[in-house]
């Protein structure tokens, strides 16, 4: 099946700084999809991309559709100690099929 | 407004008994999914299927699991004879009909062999 590569796997950083996050995979995806999962929760979408190229942003957080469509990026920006979490990209197929990295744990020290 | 819901929310079973977790899509929503997570891991995609049809089942493992999505009430997802190694959080996602619809989560059911 298709491989996502997700990195980094984990961050620790102070309050206010900036985030960056990224998958890669060998596959072309019709769709890219960040979610963000907490402790004894399950994972909650944070922003979908649907083409090439298309960048999207929700309040803090930036995602881009890569153009080769075989990868994406989340950014963060001004961090703070609620967006402590583990993120996960996924990638979904033409028929529907999604696939996730193995996530990106974040820490946020205040 | 209900998400996806998924009971129960914890299971225990003694090794050799059978385990059923189900999964209620969320209202319209006629794709669903299941995921398999292991403590500080990742997301394995188990499982998808549309109302009595399974779609795509190469992340099953060939023996003692199986799962069903019948035209009527939830979707199971079943472990027979459980092993110490099928203890996992088992997360379902459901999607509208069509392409290009994200998924949304249930909270899971952390399943514990005893």
């Amino acid at each position: 099946g298709q491989q996502l590569n997700q990195s980094p796997q984990s961050m620790f950083i102070q309050e206010g700084e900036d985030v960056s996050m990224n998958c890669t995979s060998s596959s072309i995806f019709n769709t890219w999809l960040w979610y963000k999962q907490e402790p004894g929760e399950g994972p909650v979408l944070l922003i979908a991309l649907y083409k090439a190229g298309e960048l999207t942003s929700n309040g803090r957080l930036t995602a881009q559709f890569g153009i080769t469509r075989k990868d994406s990026f989340l950014n963060i920006s001004a961090s703070i100690p609620s967006d402590v979490g583990i993120y996960f990209c996924a990638g979904q197929t033409n028929n529907n099929d999604m696939r996730f990295g193995a996530g990106t744990r974040l820490t946020v020290k205040p | 407004n209900a998400g996806v819901m998924q009971n129960p929310r914890h299971l225990v079973r003694r090794r050799g008994q059978e385990a059923r977790l189900r999964c209620s899509p969320m209202k319209g929503h006629s794709h669903v999914y299941w995921y398999r997570q292991l403590p500080e891991e990742g997301l394995k995609f188990m499982v998808y299927l549309q109302k009595e049809n399974i779609i795509d089942e190469s992340g099953m493992p060939k023996e003692r699991f199986s799962a069903e999505f019948p035209k009527e009430g939830p979707s199971i997802l079943r472990i027979q004879q459980v092993v110490r190694g099928d203890s996992a959080a088992y997360f379902c996602a459901s999607s509208p009909q069509g392409k290009d619809s994200p998924l949304h989560f249930g909270n899971g059911t952390r399943l514990t062999v005893t």
